[in-house]
């Protein structure tokens, strides 16, 4: 069981928008930055958001985050078959004095 | 461009030890940590700890504790990380990863460890 909640699976339709929660403390995400990763199967990893909404400059603006208290968000729109992945959410805690990630959202195109 | 290569797959027999290298280039090695992240099949990501190469300082998971040494060379811009006692448990896909959790978040990743016991 993850500190940092994320719902194990999303769906929706090419075109239509979809959103990951990843739900935490005050310990992370409520005093830390929160962070999101990208990973299709097989590969590495990769970064899609830091500091909670920033993107790095080659990830396309369909991808979203932010922070509100105790969780955050990632938002897809303009959803298309290559968002098909998981992901996963991520922060320091101050209490456990640990990294944290999510325990992962796989994102399905129907 | 930033690249962190690691060494290659490793298979051990339980009790053994492993120790996985990551070569960094591209940026100075002194300015960012080196965290290490794993993966087993099918499962989330773990972080397992960090190394500041600027002062040495390491950080690691409780679990992990007393089984996990990360170390670096800055003449090679290399980081290090060794895992004593192994289990099963320890079969997974292990990553160096640059970056810092408050700053800008895991950036640059290795392309991946395999170590199977």
């Amino acid at each position: 069981q993850s500190v940092l909640t994320q719902p194990p699976s999303v769906s929706a339709a090419p075109g239509q928008k979809v959103t990951i929660s990843c739900s935490g403390s005050s310990s992370n995400i409520g005093n830390n930055y929160v962070s999101w990763y990208q990973q299709f199967p097989g590969s590495v990893p990769k970064l899609l958001i830091y500091q909670n909404d920033k993107r790095p400059s080659q990830i396309p603006d369909r991808f979203s985050g932010s922070k509100s208290d105790t969780s955050a968000t990632l938002a897809i729109t303009g959803l298309q078959t290559g968002d098909e992945a998981d992901y996963y959410c991520g922060a320091w805690d101050r209490s456990l004095n640990v990294g944290l990630f999510g325990g992962g959202t796989k994102v399905t195109v129907l | 461009q930033v690249q962190l290569v690691q060494s290659g797959a490793e298979v051990k027999k339980p009790g053994a030890s492993v120790k996985v290298s990551c070569k960094t280039s591209g940026y100075t090695f002194t300015i960012s940590d080196i965290n290490w992240v794993r993966q087993a099949t099918g499962q989330g990501l773990e972080w397992m700890g960090y190394i500041n190469p600027n002062t040495g300082k390491t950080n690691h998971i409780q679990r992990l504790q007393g089984r996990i040494t990360m170390t670096m060379d800055t003449s090679i811009s290399t980081a290090y990380m060794e895992l004593n006692s192994l289990t099963s448990e320890d079969t997974a896909e292990y990553y160096c990863v640059r970056g810092r959790w408050n700053s800008y978040g895991m950036d640059v990743w290795g392309q991946g460890t395999t170590v199977t016991v």
